[in-house]
């Protein structure tokens, strides 16, 4: 079956660099979901989006934008890296909010 | 604002023996309640849920909780752990509308063969 791709699994980027991460949802899935996992740390919720529309916006910094596409994937921009940036970056997707939400491998951010 | 807590952080235990990972939430809201589990250096995969109906959910791999609403707790349980269960277990909360999960801090489990 098919399941959320992340793109790129693994970035590495130097302080006030800029970064883009990619999510392909599963198909037929029209909402999609960004977390950050620090080391140690539970998935923080960062931003939503349903049909194309942000839904929901987390502990997002200003730095961060993001939007979902035509074909539903999903991109997070992330401008003026800072050290603390650096953590695993996932995307969910499900059919419809408040449904099961479907976790992608992850994007590994090193900001040196 | 919405807050799940598990009680147990890190747990070791002998494979065979029983397993039950603590997870409260505060939400006045109807909930719908997960697991999640995540293998060292995987993505999170479900391990079940609770939308509504039989408080009592049967999930992957043997796991089940237990909705107990009066008590805001979703507790986790298996009858017998085997090594391979060695994994960091997250319960989490889709909060509001849009669903949003909020997580717990998580429970690193570790099971000696």
């Amino acid at each position: 079956a098919a399941g959320v791709i992340q793109s790129p699994r693994h970035l590495i980027k130097e302080k006030r660099e800029t970064a883009t991460l990619k999510c392909y949802p599963i198909p037929r899935h029209d909402t999609v979901y960004w977390y950050q996992q620090g080391p140690g740390q539970d998935p923080q919720f960062l931003i939503s989006f349903y049909e194309k529309m942000q839904s929901d916006k987390g502990s997002i910094p200003d730095r961060f934008s993001a939007q979902q596409f035509s074909d539903y994937h999903s991109e997070l921009n992330m401008s003026s890296l800072e050290l603390g940036d650096s953590a695993l970056y996932f995307c969910a997707s499900s059919e419809g909010p408040r449904s099961i939400q479907y976790f992608g491998a992850g994007t590994r951010l090193s900001v040196l | 604002a919405q807050s799940v807590s598990q009680h147990n952080h890190h747990v070791i235990l002998s494979e065979a023996a029983s397993l039950e990972l603590g997870c409260n939430y505060s939400y006045g809201g109807t909930v719908n309640l997960f697991w999640y589990v995540q293998y060292p250096g995987q993505h999170l995969q479900l391990l079940l849920k609770y939308f509504s109906g039989d408080p009592l959910v049967k999930g992957i791999k043997g796991f089940e909780a237990e909705f107990i609403k009066s008590k805001f707790s979703f507790n986790l349980r298996k009858p017998s752990v085997q090594w391979s269960d060695t994994a960091e277990y997250f319960c989490a909360v889709g909060s509001g509308n849009t669903g949003k999960l909020i997580f717990g801090q998580g429970t690193t489990l570790q099971v000696k063969p």
